[in-house]
């Protein structure tokens, strides 16, 4: 049984330019959470997809976007990246409504330069 | 005020010795919490989850104060392996969906 896949597992941007990252959900899993976790800081929620629709954001700009799949994957965009983006972005997928069956992929470690 | 607090550490302990993490939370409406490990550039793990007062697990005890909105881990007896960072974490739910607040973390260094 897959768990939560993501890619790719690094990535090197420059400034201004647009990034794409991708989850897999665990198997049976139907939302998909995306976090951006900064050196030395705590996971930041940035939004959650259910139904291919977001329900739920942080306190991100529209420079972040997502989209999910029918299959229950998911992207997640930055545009216009900035220094600051560099970080780990972290999927978790669950089943709606639950907040203890959370699984984490192993993220996508975003550079800008 | 940070939904969820913690003591960033990092804490230095001995082979065998106890250590007790702190984590305060805001929203007094959050019934459960949970503790999630990560080690170096890994993903988080979940550790322990706690919904009433206490839950204990082998070495490990979590305890939950609500009047006092107040989560603790206690490390018993602790390995080298224990070393990572301990991450305090509460649910928020919103208008029927729930996500994960996550503290800012507390690093444990191990050493023989």
């Amino acid at each position: 049984d897959a768990g939560v896949t993501q890619s790719p597992t690094h990535l090197i941007k420059t400034r201004g330019q647009q990034v794409t990252l991708r989850c897999s959900p665990k198997s049976g899993h139907d939302t998909v959470s995306w976090y951006q976790q900064a050196l030395g800081q705590g996971p930041q929620f940035i939004f959650q997809y259910y139904e291919e629709e977001e329900r739920q954001r942080g306190n991100f700009p529209d420079r972040f976007s997502g989209h999910q799949f029918p299959n229950y994957s998911s992207e997640l965009n930055v545009n216009a990246l900035l220094l600051g983006d560099s970080a780990l972005y972290l999927c978790a997928s669950s089943l709606a409504g639950e907040h203890y069956g959370y699984t984490f992929g192993s993220g996508t470690r975003l550079t800008v330069v | 005020r940070k939904e969820v607090e913690q003591d960033p550490g990092p804490f230095n302990v001995p082979e065998g010795a106890t250590v007790a993490f702190n984590c305060t939370y805001s929203n007094s409406a959050s019934q459960s919490f949970f503790w999630y490990r990560q080690d170096c550039r890994k993903e988080p793990k979940l550790l322990m989850s706690v919904y009433s007062s206490g839950n204990e697990d082998g070495r490990f005890t979590a305890q939950l104060n609500r009047a006092s909105q107040y989560i603790s881990l206690l490390i018993r007896d602790s390995k080298l392996s224990d070393s990572a960072t301990y991450l305090c974490v509460a649910p928020m739910f919103s208008g029927g969906y729930n996500k994960l607040i996550f503290g800012a973390g507390t690093r444990l260094a191990v050493h023989p």
